[in-house]
């Protein structure tokens, strides 16, 4: 059973272009959390969704950053113009149907994008 | 805001060497606190969930402890392959219970 599938692993942009992040879940989660995580601090809580719903979005920046987690296919992260604070590793995790709201179980995470803007 | 604060940020011991690792939080409620390993280029890895003092939970050389300020993760005997940045991470009550807040991490490296 494959884990938490990311890619790219490593994605290098220039400052202005677009990043695209991919995020494929375990098979059969339906949950899928996008976390952020800088230089030097902790993993920061970005944006939860179900397919084809975004259920909370608080954690993202409201300019340039956005997400959806279609009915077939990956869950997408995508940054427009980014810029050099957009730099950092970009985490997936996942977790079953029913435990979205409430997740005393553990969740599964991908290995990360790490993003680089030059 | 829920806080979470780990410490110290980096141990270093000898082969053998047992230590603990502290995690102190400040949340509004507290449904569940989690631990995890991260290792270099990967993503965290699960190791406990608590979620009520008192609790006490063990994974090989590693238990993991909890009181209502704060959690302990003690390391026994602990070996090279231990070496991880360890997280710790809160769970709220409430609507927004699947927001995890993480602290920054202990990075712990094991000398054989």
């Amino acid at each position: 059973n494959a884990g938490v599938m990311q890619n790219p692993r490593h994605l290098v942009r220039r400052r202005g272009q677009e990043a695209r992040l991919r995020c494929s879940p375990m098979k059969g989660h339906s949950h899928v959390y996008w976390y952020r995580q800088l230089p030097e601090e902790g993993l920061k809580f970005m944006v939860y969704l179900q397919k084809e719903n975004i259920i909370d979005e608080s954690g993202m920046p409201k300019e340039r950053f956005s997400a959806e987690f279609p009915k077939e296919g990956p869950s997408i992260l995508r940054i427009q113009q980014v810029v050099r604070g957009d730099s950092a590793a970009y985490f997936c995790a996942s977790s079953p149907p029913g435990q979205g709201a409430s997740i005393n179980e553990k969740l599964f995470f991908g290995s990360g994008t790490q993003l680089s803007v030059l | 805001e829920d806080q979470v604060t780990q410490s110290p940020e980096a141990l270093r011991l000898q082969e053998g060497e047992s230590s603990s690792l502290n995690c102190s939080y400040t949340v509004s409620g507290l449904r569940g606190l989690f631990w995890y390993r991260q290792d270099p280029g990967k993503g965290p890895e699960f190791l406990f969930t608590l979620y009520s003092a008192g609790e006490e939970k063990e994974k090989e050389r590693l238990k993991a402890t909890l009181t209502k300020k704060e959690s302990f993760l003690h390391i026994t005997a602990p070996k090279p392959e231990d070496s991880s940045t360890y997280l710790c991470a809160v769970q709220p009550i409430g609507g927004s219970n699947y927001k995890l807040t993480f602290g920054k991490g202990t990075l712990l490296t094991v000398n054989p």
